[in-house]
């Protein structure tokens, strides 16, 4: 049973790096495309970016220049960075997993709640 | 960029009856690569249906999709009391990826 569980920092300052953790368990990071989605209070679903693990990535040009997805395949882990953040920043993130190239999203993590605050 | 625009924002039905949610999209959704996912309060959102019409794993029969192109629809034939809840589209076939607004479906 393939799972994801997202980790991260609850709270970040304005203008910080936002990084969050997502492990993969019962599945091969290999083989698969890794997606990060977030959900600000009370709004819809916003899609920020995938990356595969040979470091090709797909980024929501709306969040292009500040975001940065990457693969550990020796820790079967994927790390979401968005940097200089502010309050429109906050939102719970989730980690979803995709079938390379044109997939939809089938697996994805219980989500968690990052918010932007000094 | 493909918008994707739902309709109607919220839908009031009982248990037992049929519910539609529409799903728009600005431009042509490339090889219906078109997704549905049910969204409950607090759970991460789950897949319903990809491919415009291909129930995901695990997903009963009474939820079906339809369409192509620019339009596409999520029917549930008889609505549970575990249905009740948003429903999001998604497409996949051009980047950026891009979800609608949502569609809330509660209980009258």
């Amino acid at each position: 049973q393939v799972q994801l569980q997202e980790s991260g920092p609850g709270l970040v300052k304005p203008s910080e790096t936002l990084s969050l953790t997502c492990t993969v368990s019962g599945a091969s990071i290999s083989r698969y495309c890794w997606n990060c989605i977030r959900q600000p209070p009370g709004k819809g679903l916003e899609w920020i970016g995938y990356s595969y693990y040979n470091g090709s990535t797909n980024y929501n040009p709306s969040l292009k220049s500040r975001v940065t997805i990457s693969v550990d395949t020796s820790k079967n882990q994927f790390s979401l960075k968005l940097n200089s953040v502010t309050a429109a920043d906050t939102a719970v993130y989730y980690c979803a997993r995709s079938i390379p190239w044109f997939g939809s999203m089938d697996v994805w993590g219980q989500g968690t709640t990052v918010t932007v605050s000094s | 960029e493909i918008v994707l625009t739902q309709s109607p924002g919220t839908l009031s039905l009982s248990p037992g009856e049929r519910a539609t949610l529409s799903c728009r999209a600005s431009q042509s959704v490339s090889s219906s690569y078109l997704a549905w996912y049910q969204q409950k309060p607090g759970q991460a959102p789950r897949l319903l249906i990809y491919g415009a019409s291909s129930r995901a794993a695990g997903i009963p029969d009474r939820f079906s999709g339809s369409g192509s192109g620019t339009d596409f629809t999520l029917t549930i034939s008889r609505l549970e009391p575990e249905d009740f809840a948003v429903y999001y589209c998604q497409q996949y076939g051009s980047s950026p990826w891009a979800f609608g607004q949502g569609t809330k479906v509660e209980i009258k």
